[in-house]
């Protein structure tokens, strides 16, 4: 029943290995999002996509890269990962209503990098 | 610039006070505004937004565009409220949200 879910929930890896997250999202929402959360618990995109397409990328090191199969999926692939990139990351979906934009966050994935 | 400023990091109080957590924001169009709570390592989870004008949980939040300002504000606060609390900015029509730094609100018995 989870609207946005993401896998793993905790990775912990190897400076240099390449890892990837999963999250999926059940609602019929037409736009994704990653964030990242840091050790100061400040929250930042970092990319958003609109029906597998990309809409948004924020100066992320292009060791990141997300791919959109399709509208419900959206994973991220770090290739050779740095400890600076321990952290928590989120995916969310959106939608707009009268009211605007609406959001579904996932319960994060916690990258520790050693 | 497009910002969100929450200038406490940790607000501390004692159970049945009142509540204000300050926000901020620098934009220049018409803001759209959000408060979000992520209580101890779960998902953040929307609190209110300031077009739906709600009050969730007890919180309400108004804008005030001559201040530039969203401050959430609950009249007696309860120890379930301790959380982190985000205010947070809708960018433009690209969905995308700027999140202020966050205050950690901790409710004491």
């Amino acid at each position: 029943d989870t609207a946005v879910s993401q896998t793993p929930k905790y990775l912990v890896t190897q400076m240099g290995n390449d890892k990837s997250i999963k999250c999926e999202q059940n609602l019929g929402h037409d736009t994704m999002y990653w964030y990242k959360q840091d050790s100061k618990k400040f929250l930042k995109i970092m990319f958003s996509y609109n029906n597998k397409e990309l809409i948004i990328n924020e100066t992320v090191p292009n060791r990141f890269s997300p791919k959109s199969p399709d509208k419900a999926h959206l994973n991220l692939h770090i290739n050779s990962l740095e400890l600076g990139d321990s952290a928590v990351y989120f995916c969310a979906s959106s939608h707009q209503d009268r009211f605007g934009y609406g959001y579904t966050f996932g319960s994060g994935t916690r990258l520790t990098v050693v | 610039a497009q910002r969100v400023t929450q200038p406490e990091k940790l607000l501390s109080v004692f159970k049945g006070a009142p509540v204000e957590l300050k926000c901020n924001y620098s934009y220049s169009g018409s803001p759209e505004l959000f408060w979000y709570v992520q209580y101890s390592r779960q998902r953040l989870q929307l609190l209110l937004r300031h077009i739906s004008r709600e009050s969730i949980k007890g919180f309400t939040a108004d804008l005030n565009k001559g201040e530039t300002s969203f401050h959430l504000k609950k009249p007696f606060a309860q120890e379930e409220d301790s959380a982190m609390y985000y205010c947070a900015l809708g960018s433009g029509n690209t969905g995308k949200l700027i999140f202020g730094q966050g205050t950690t609100l901790q409710v004491k018995p």
